[in-house]
């Protein structure tokens, strides 16, 4: 069964404008961390922002935030004020518990941002 | 500083050939990471160390030899490789192994087999 679902392929906005990224997630665990990573086109896996299970706030960075509901297992990344160098993949991940440690990161498929002028 | 560096960042080479990709982090974390990533697809995880030992290899062909020659350092080992090998091989770190850890990766190593 896949662990994280991220439905769009591709999403286009104009520059300054907010978007939300959409992902779901399916787990048993109760303690979990959810990650959102950008990739632009130059490779390097660039860390967005984290929301554990347990906590009670959305997390914030900056223009990044994550509208985390829990109930609905949604962890949707929303940015505000787009920039020309948003235009990235986006990947939604998750933590969770394996046998002897919580060392694999589930990855959604990815989503194709592109942020125009 | 969440720096993790790779080299070489392109490397092409025969299928007889050997060569080494190499991952270096100075955050003091604990756990490090090999993922294989091919284009347009998320990146795959290959093996885990944890303090400098192999914890997880996920089935990976012997002619990727992973080895962890200090806490600091990560070395993928390849030999006869395929061309189906063709990717990015991407290299992160953690902390530790919780599932509040953050994995930072670095800018990749893009591979051609010829």
């Amino acid at each position: 069964a896949q662990k994280i679902t991220q439905t769009q392929p591709g999403m286009f906005v104009q520059e300054k404008e907010a978007v939300t990224l959409d992902c779901t997630y399916d787990t048993s665990d109760q303690s979990y961390g959810l990650f959102w990573y950008k990739q632009p086109s130059s490779g390097e896996m660039i860390f967005l922002i984290y929301q554990g299970s347990y906590d009670e706030q959305n997390a914030t960075e900056g223009r990044y935030s994550l509208n985390f509901q829990k109930a609905r297992k949604s962890a949707n990344l929303v940015i505000s004020a787009s920039q020309l160098g948003d235009s990235a993949m986006y990947f939604c991940a998750m933590r969770e518990g394996t046998q002897g440690g919580s060392e694999k990161l589930v990855f959604g498929k990815g989503m194709k941002l592109t942020v125009n002028p | 500083d969440t720096e993790v560096t790779q080299t070489p960042k392109h490397l092409v080479m025969g299928m007889t050939n050997k060569k080494s990709l190499k991952c270096e982090q100075h955050m003091g974390h604990r756990a490090m990471y090999w993922y294989k990533q091919k284009a347009k697809k998320p990146p795959e995880l290959m093996f885990v160390y944890s303090y400098e030992k192999l914890s997880i290899n996920e089935s990976v062909p012997s002619r990727f030899s992973p080895e962890c020659p200090n806490s600091s350092l990560l070395n993928l080992h390849l030999h006869a490789l395929q061309p189906e090998d063709s990717a990015l091989y991407l290299c992160a770190s953690s902390l530790d192994r919780e599932r509040t850890d953050t994995q930072y990766f670095g800018p990749g190593t893009r591979l051609t087999v010829l």
